[in-house]
């Protein structure tokens, strides 16, 4: 069973500045089947990233997502005040099974 | 636009079944293209998956859940189903159903979640 250890647990950041958020994998995993979600609350997770690096439909392009193997990372470039809100990722694998890591909380510093 | 829709009763007795059904407009769910995905989150928690169901009727659910997990799909009505059996407290969460793509197995729609709790 694959796991996804995300890290940091909460980011404190500002308005304008870059966020970079890590999601690890226990295993080499591959990047078409691995996706990125912001969570707001009491709301549906949205559909952020998917296949490591691609963007979903009407998301800014101050998202972007890189990574392969065992370590990807979702970067916000310069922060709004909509993006405070939980993210995860998401890996598709076989079986088939799908995991989700454990949430990063980006929060206003 | 695609929409998805949970519906079922919002309070669930201890040792009973927690019924569910996903309806959804907007596309065919027998699009050979997508799966259907139950994903619940206990409040402050991850997100964690129940199972999916394929339009042909085949199932895969989270080993962790398997032995209480049914899942269906109804195309004439364009809906799809969850039940879970013998429910305790820790089975109090939002429910969401989510279509997922077959080509990356991203959730690219997902209901607004209902919440179901557990109690006597």
């Amino acid at each position: 069973e694959i796991v996804l250890t995300q890290s940091p647990g909460t980011l404190a950041s500002s308005l304008g500045e870059r966020a970079t958020l890590s999601c690890g994998a226990s295993e080499s995993v591959s990047s078409t089947y691995l996706a990125w979600y912001q969570q707001k609350p009491g709301q549906a997770p949205r559909l952020l990233i998917y296949g490591a690096s691609s963007r979903a439909t009407g998301i800014p392009d101050r998202f972007s997502g890189s990574g392969s193997g065992t370590e990807f990372t979702l970067t916000i470039r310069r922060l709004e005040p909509e993006d405070f809100a939980v993210y995860f990722c998401q890996h598709y694998g076989g079986s088939p099974r799908v995991t989700f890591g454990g949430g990063t909380r980006v929060e206003i510093k | 636009q695609v929409q998805l829709q949970e519906s079922g009763p919002g309070l669930v007795k201890p040792s009973q079944t927690l019924s569910l059904t996903c309806t959804v407009s907007g596309a065919s769910i027998r699009s050979g293209r997508y799966f259907w995905n139950w994903i619940r989150q206990p409040a402050g928690k991850p997100l964690e998956w129940i199972g999916l169901i394929y339009t042909s009727g085949s199932t895969y659910y989270n080993p962790s859940l398997k032995s209480r997990v049914t899942m269906s799909v109804d195309t004439s009505k364009n809906q799809f189903s969850l039940k879970l059996n013998s429910v305790t407290a820790t089975d109090t969460a939002v429910y969401y159903c989510a279509r997922q793509s077959d080509i990356y197995g991203d959730f690219d729609y997902w209901g607004q979640g209902t919440l179901v709790v557990v109690s006597s």
